[in-house]
């Protein structure tokens, strides 16, 4: 299985933080499996931001509702993070991984977002 | 949800033995045997090296062990190794309210 994060590096405060996972050598519409997004700011420590099911339900971190959406699109085998309203302490880089067996055994190479003017 | 207490770091010498620990509740680490570390070398992402508390994925050698006692979790490395020194974490899925898992602090372990 191979996790692949894709979007901008950069992105301005107060907009909309967009992020997409392409998964090969797996299908998310595979029967019970989650996928999800982890990210860590530079120099700290790892933060779940939150699942999303096969069937399309979500979990996200309460730190983050209200900001954040996680979605599947089935057709390219992708999964994505949306994260508005961003300010400076969103930057951070960003993983995809899946969990499985309520751990996280695949985890794409991560991305750096950084949230500045 | 606070997240799990982990040391800053911890060192020792090649061929020494370093335990981490990992401490929660009984909403997380003590109310599940579903605890799992992660070894993260500089610049690249976390690798899984135990899940549910104690077992080891295919390809971690066995000088990584996980335990857990009450809500305090551990992980062991024997036979300690110079490619051992990275960041590590612990993670543990939890109910408590809408979260779904809690991550640790992190503990640089740095061989000497």
């Amino acid at each position: 299985l191979q996790l692949q994060e894709s979007g901008p590096g950069l992105v301005k405060p107060s907009e909309t933080l967009s992020l997409i996972c392409s998964v090969s050598g797996g299908s998310i519409s595979t029967t019970n499996s989650y996928w999800g997004w982890i990210r860590q700011p530079p120099g700290k420590g790892l933060e779940w931001i939150g699942n999303i099911y096969y069937t399309g339900s979500t979990d996200y971190n309460p730190s983050l509702k209200g900001r954040v959406t996680i979605s599947g699109d089935t057709s390219k085998n992708q999964f994505s993070l949306k994260l508005t309203s961003v300010t400076a302490a969103d930057t951070a880089i960003y993983y995809c991984a899946r969990p499985r067996d309520y751990c996280f055994d695949d985890w794409g190479q991560g991305t750096l977002v950084t949230v500045s003017s | 949800q606070s997240a799990l207490t982990q040391p800053p770091s911890v060192s020792g010498s090649p061929g020494q033995s370093v335990t981490i620990s990992c401490t929660g509740t009984s909403s997380d680490v003590g109310g599940y045997d579903r605890v799992s570390w992660y070894q993260q070398p500089p610049g690249t992402a976390p690798k899984l090296l135990i899940y549910y508390v104690s077992n080891r994925p295919s390809g971690v050698p066995d000088r990584f062990s996980g335990s857990k006692s009450g809500n305090t979790a551990s992980l062991t490395i024997s036979g300690l190794q110079a490619e051992d020194e990275a960041d590590y974490y612990c993670i543990s899925y939890t109910r408590s309210s809408t979260f779904v898992y809690v991550f640790g602090t992190g503990t640089k372990v740095t061989v000497l």
